[in-house]
Order: C-alpha cells, then sequence, then structure tokens
C-alpha cells in the first residue's frame, strides 16, 4: 500500500524567514511520481511540481526548491525568504504509474501560516 | 486559473436528497478525476474517467456515480445523502495518465 506523511500539521513563520514542509512516503514499487499542492485559503488547489522517482535532482524555481531523497523516501519543500502569501496548505501526493490507478494518494497536508 | 471548472461553487441541501456536480476538464484533457476532501478524512481519490470510460475507482461510496459525457465533461452523483457527505469535492483533469493532474475550485456541498 502506498501512504505519504506530512508529520508537520501547522507551522508558522515570521516573513523573510525559511521553512522546510517535510514529505515522507512508502511504496514498493519503483517507479512512481511525486507532487506538491499548495491550497491557498480561497481553497483551490494549485499544482506546483511533478517529480519522478528516476530524477533526484533538486529543483529550484524561484524562492521553492525540492530535495527529493530516494534513500530515506522523502520528498521536502524549502521555501526561502517566505512572504505572507505563501501561507496555505501544501499538500504533497504520491501516484504510481500502472494500468488504470492513476489517482493521487495525497498527505494530510501542512499548513504554514506566515506572519508579517 | 486552472482552465478547469466545476459548477455550483456552493451547495446545500437536506439529508436523502440527491444532488448532481459537474465538471469541465481543460481544453483537450481526457481525464477527469474526483477527490473529495473533509476534515477528518482529508483529500481522497474517488473516480477517474478517461475518454468516456470508467478507468479507476477509490474510496466511492455505492451511493455515489459519476459518469464523463463525450464532450468531455463529467458529473459527479451524490444520492441519499447525510450529514458525512458534507466535503469539498474536488475535479481534476490531465491530458493523459501520466501527466500533472489540474484542479478545479472545488465545490462545497453542506448537508444540513
Amino acid at each position: 500500500a502506498q501512504k505519504v506523511t506530512q508529520a508537520q500539521t501547522e507551522i508558522s513563520v515570521v516573513e523573510k524567514e525559511d521553512v522546510t514542509l517535510d514529505c515522507v512516503y512508502e511504496t514498493r514499487d519503483t517507479t512512481y511520481y511525486l507532487f506538491w499542492y499548495k491550497q491557498p485559503p480561497s481553497g483551490e488547489l494549485v499544482f506546483l511540481i511533478r517529480r519522478n522517482s528516476f530524477d533526484e535532482q533538486n529543483e529550484i524555481s524561484g524562492r521553492y526548491s525540492w530535495n527529493f531523497q530516494k534513500s530515506t523516501s522523502s520528498f521536502n519543500f524549502t521555501i526561502t525568504a517566505s512572504q505572507v502569501v505563501d501561507s496555505a496548505v501544501y499538500f504533497c501526493a504520491l501516484r504510481m504509474p500502472g494500468a488504470g490507478s492513476y489517482q493521487l494518494t495525497f498527505g494530510k497536508g501542512t499548513k504554514l501560516s506566515v506572519i508579517p | 486559473d486552472s482552465g478547469v471548472t466545476q459548477t455550483p461553487k456552493h451547495l446545500i441541501t437536506a439529508t436523502g436528497q440527491r444532488v448532481t456536480l459537474r465538471c469541465s476538464p481543460r481544453s483537450g484533457d481526457l481525464s477527469v478525476y474526483w477527490y473529495q476532501q473533509s476534515l477528518d478524512q482529508g483529500l481522497q481519490f474517488l473516480i477517474q474517467y478517461y475518454n468516456g470510460e470508467e478507468r479507476a475507482k477509490g474510496n466511492i461510496l455505492e451511493r455515489f456515480s459519476a459518469q464523463q459525457f463525450p464532450d468531455l465533461h463529467s458529473e459527479l452523483n451524490l444520492s441519499s445523502l447525510e450529514l458525512g457527505d458534507s466535503a469539498l469535492y474536488f475535479c481534476a483533469s490531465s491530458a493523459g495518465n501520466n501527466n500533472e493532474q489540474f484542479f478545479g475550485p472545488g465545490t462545497r456541498l453542506t448537508v444540513l
């Protein structure tokens, strides 16, 4: 069975601080995809990144960076110099490709509050 | 704006009733997914359609059903509603099965 654990339920940081959101996943398959989504207070789910299991390169996009480590089954997300607009619930998700099974398995989410 | 549209945005109804939630995927996307977000269960996959055919089923109750029409829009039907069905229902679409899913704004269902 596949599982995603986001141990941090809520995090509060002061604006301009860096913050890392943890994601640990469980799967028996060697091929899989990992995702991060952002859910701002308005409620929509915004896609941030997709990473496949064969690509362990870290990725940086502006103030966002992702650290994928297969050895520890982790896919952590760092926001540098946080801003109030980063306040949201962030979800990590796992998907395994396979015949007819493309659903996402989500973690419980981490609520990030950035205080001005 | 993800390009996925969902209607209605809010729905308030009573126990025992039946409702239909509608989703239009992004232009060209063949896959549609339905998810339920509730406080106790989190975000859970319900069902996926690909080009009109059911492709995968998750934790979908027998009281719930869905379909995808020839124009690729999808509807999620919820019947014999219970208080516990109150949740945010998301539709997502993707170009293919191995592409990222883009989510609609959701339909907030309140069952009184």
